[in-house]
């Protein structure tokens, strides 16, 4: 079965940048891509952008374009988002989410906490 | 930008008691390739996401069939023809049709 298992809560300070990691199993790891969403306390959830496990292709959310990064190493099947510049407004649940462009499946969450 | 307007925000639902929710776009959601890439995923207090519905109507495996999507276009629902204590949480609709994807901002089930 498919699976997705995050990295742990993460604490920063603002200005500083997190690494999230999201490896796949349960499935071949370039057949699909990895969206990250993202879940600010309680509201609603925010799609972050995509990334290709086959090409390495793109698409970001405008509002995080510069500051975001999203990478795949396919000799792991793992998938990164790394976010840079953090502000508190950053502070959420990441959400790694498998799929051909909507996320079908969806890991655990990493808690990103921004405080100084 | 796809807006995704989901009513109500909240919806009281008496245990075993049908419960209705919509999902509307700005825009189609008709793909070139003929295919319409609307989901439904809930949300469980304290849990991911989990996806109920793909492509307007497909239930996904392990999803009781009391839930059940629907509409075309800019106009879709998901139905639960009798809500059970399980039901609870918030449900979103999203569409993979247009870059950058969107979500609908989410109804809170909840029993009265």
């Amino acid at each position: 079965q498919v699976q997705l298992v995050q990295s742990g809560a993460e604490v920063k300070k603002p200005g500083a940048s997190v690494k999230v990691s999201c490896k796949a199993s349960g499935y071949t790891f370039t057949s699909y891509g990895i969206s990250w969403v993202r879940q600010a306390p309680g509201q609603g959830l925010e799609w972050m952008g995509w990334i290709s496990a086959y090409n390495g292709n793109t698409n970001y959310a405008q509002k995080l374009q510069g500051r975001v990064t999203m990478t795949t190493d396919t000799s792991t099947s793992t998938a990164y988002m790394e976010l840079r510049s953090l502000r508190s407004d950053d502070t959420a649940v990441y959400y790694c989410g498998a799929g051909r462009g909507l996320p079908d499946y969806w890991g655990q969450g990493t808690l990103v906490t921004v405080s100084s | 930008d796809v807006v995704m307007t989901q009513s109500p925000l909240s919806l009281p639902v008496t245990l075993g008691q049908p419960a209705s929710i919509s999902c509307r776009s700005s825009q189609s959601l008709v793909h070139s390739d003929g295919n319409t890439y609307l989901n439904w995923f809930q949300q469980r207090p304290g849990q991911s996401p989990r996806r109920l519905i793909y492509k307007v109507s497909n239930r996904d495996s392990g999803v009781p069939d009391r839930f059940s999507g629907s509409g075309s276009g800019t106009d879709f629902t998901l139905k639960i023809s009798r809500v059970e204590a399980e039901d609870v949480g918030v449900y979103y609709c999203m569409q993979g049709t247009h870059w950058p994807l969107t979500f609908g901002g989410g109804t809170k089930v909840e029993i009265k």
